[in-house]
């Protein structure tokens, strides 16, 4: 499975954006994007995916670089509740493909 | 909003004693999981689920795992002898209504297993 890198820590301040980086150089012309988050004491939560071109939904945008070497995960006003863990994973399109979790960033919010 | 559901949130056992954790994946999803996280360490896949067999396993799922699907809605994995080290969060998910679908899993909110 291709790797990520993450920073293992960022901080951010309530209200403003966050903007967590991944890279994965050696990602393969298959390979989604997928983030996912894990808030404390709780299970993984999908956030957002991508294959080329960046994506907006109502949690996040993800910005994906031309040569889909790395992506950023754009949060465009951090809440206190977005404090978690960040995942970037890269994953195949099947169905079935079991997520393979690193260490991700975790992001902590002032107020 | 559907949502996985797990029970029990917490099961405390004694060591060598069989235990079943349950799951309740999203209606009409085709594709099951069970991951599990150690306190403080990275989330772990150990199975997959598909059309009622194991689609895929890692190294941590041994003999000792179990996983079944037994009357069409409820999602299972069995210790059947359980130890000090399988202490740890038990996630299950579900994913897809259809094959090869947009592949986002959603996860249950756990249940802590303490083996005593």
């Amino acid at each position: 499975d291709a790797k990520t890198t993450q920073p293992n820590s960022m901080e951010s301040n309530e209200e403003e954006p966050v903007h967590l980086p991944c890279n994965h150089s050696t990602i393969s012309g298959t390979d989604y994007i997928h983030w996912y988050r894990q808030l404390p004491s709780q299970g993984p939560e999908y956030v957002i995916h991508g294959l080329t071109s960046n994506v907006n939904n109502r949690m996040a945008s993800l910005a994906i670089a031309e040569d889909r070497k790395s992506s950023t995960l754009i949060l465009h006003r951090a809440t206190l509740r977005d404090a978690a863990v960040y995942y970037c994973i890269l994953k195949g399109y099947s169905s079935a493909s079991k997520i393979i979790f690193g260490s991700g960033t975790r992001l902590s919010i002032r107020p | 909003e559907p949502e996985v559901t797990q029970t029990p949130s917490h099961q405390v056992t004694q060591m060598g004693q069989e235990v079943i954790l349950r799951c309740v994946p999203i209606s009409n999803h085709l594709y099951f999981y069970w991951y599990r996280q150690i306190l403080g360490q990275k989330v772990e896949f150990l199975v997959s689920f598909y059309n009622n067999e194991i689609s895929e396993k890692s190294e941590i799922f041994d003999d000792q795992f179990s996983v079944e699907r037994p009357d069409g809605s409820n999602f299972t994995l069995k210790i059947r002898s359980t130890k000090l080290e399988d202490s740890a969060m038990y996630f299950c998910a579900s994913c897809c209504r259809r094959a090869g679908g947009d592949n986002e899993q959603f996860f249950g909110p756990g249940t802590r297993l303490t083996v005593l």
